[in-house]
C-alpha cells in the first residue's frame, strides 16, 4: 500500500524558516515524480512545487520561487521542502504527493505562520 | 498558465440524484485531466485521470469525460458519502499543475 507521511509544519513568524519531510512507502520512490501542493484554510489546493525522479529538475510556483526549495533522498524515500522568509499567506495544509496519472495524497501537515 | 474553471461553485442534490459538473481548461490540453474527492479535513483522493479512466476502487456511480477544454463528472447515482468538494486538475503542461477552485456537493 503506498503511503505518503508528511512531518515538520509547525508555528512559525514571519520571516522564519520550516522544513517539511515526506516519508514515503509501499512503492519504490526512486521511480516517481513528486510534488507539494498546499491549501491555506477554507480555501482550494494549490500547486507548489514538483522534482524529478532523479532530483535533476525542480519547478515550482511563482508565489514561492526562490524562497521555497524542494528536494529528495531517494536512500532514505524521502521528499523534503524547505521553507525561508515565510509568509503570512504560506499558512497552509501542505500536503506531499506521487505523480502518476494523478496524484496520490499524504495526509498534510498545517504550517502556521504568524506573530 | 492554464486556468482551469469549474461550475458550479456549489450543487445541492437529493440522494439518488444523477448530477453532474464541469472543468474548463483556458487552452487545450488534450485529457490530460484528473478529478479528486475532498472530505472535510481529509486529503483528497483520486477519482478519476486521463479525463475518464476510473482509479482502482472508485465506485462506478463515478465517471469523467470530455477532451480539449471542456470536461465532466459525474456521479450516476447521488449517495450520502459523496458530499465533498470536488476538484478537477490539469497536468499537460510541465508548470504549472493547476486545480480547480472547486464544486462543494451538498445534499
Amino acid at each position: 500500500e503506498v503511503q505518503l507521511v508528511e512531518s515538520g509544519g509547525g508555528l512559525v513568524q514571519p520571516g522564519g524558516s520550516l522544513r517539511l519531510s515526506c516519508a514515503a512507502s509501499g512503492f519504490t520512490f526512486s521511480d516517481y515524480w513528486m510534488h507539494w501542493v498546499r491549501q491555506a484554510p477554507g480555501k482550494g489546493l494549490v500547486w507548489v512545487s514538483r522534482i524529478k525522479s532523479d532530483g535533476s529538475s525542480a519547478i515550482y510556483a511563482d508565489s514561492v520561487k526562490g524562497r521555497f526549495t524542494i528536494s529528495r533522498d531517494n536512500a532514505k524515500n524521502t521528499l523534503y521542502l524547505q521553507m525561508n522568509s515565510l509568509r503570512a499567506e504560506d499558512t497552509a495544509v501542505y500536503y506531499c504527493a506521487r505523480d502518476h496519472n494523478g496524484f496520490v495524497w499524504g495526509q498534510g501537515t498545517l504550517v502556521t505562520v504568524s506573530s | 498558465d492554464i486556468q482551469m474553471t469549474q461550475s458550479p461553485s456549489t450543487l445541492s442534490a437529493s440522494v439518488g440524484d444523477r448530477v453532474t459538473f464541469t472543468c474548463r481548461a483556458s487552452q487545450s490540453i488534450s485529457t490530460w485531466v484528473a478529478w479528486y474527492q475532498q472530505k472535510p479535513g481529509k486529503a483528497p483522493k483520486l477519482l478519476i485521470f486521463k479525463a475518464s479512466t476510473l482509479e482502482s476502487g472508485v465506485p462506478s456511480r463515478f465517471s469523467g469525460g470530455g477532451s480539449g477544454t471542456h470536461f465532466t463528472l459525474t456521479i450516476s447515482s447521488l449517495q450520502p458519502d459523496d458530499v465533498a468538494t470536488y476538484y478537477c486538475q490539469q497536468y499537460n503542461t510541465v508548470s504549472p499543475y493547476t486545480f480547480g477552485q472547486g464544486t462543494k456537493v451538498e445534499i
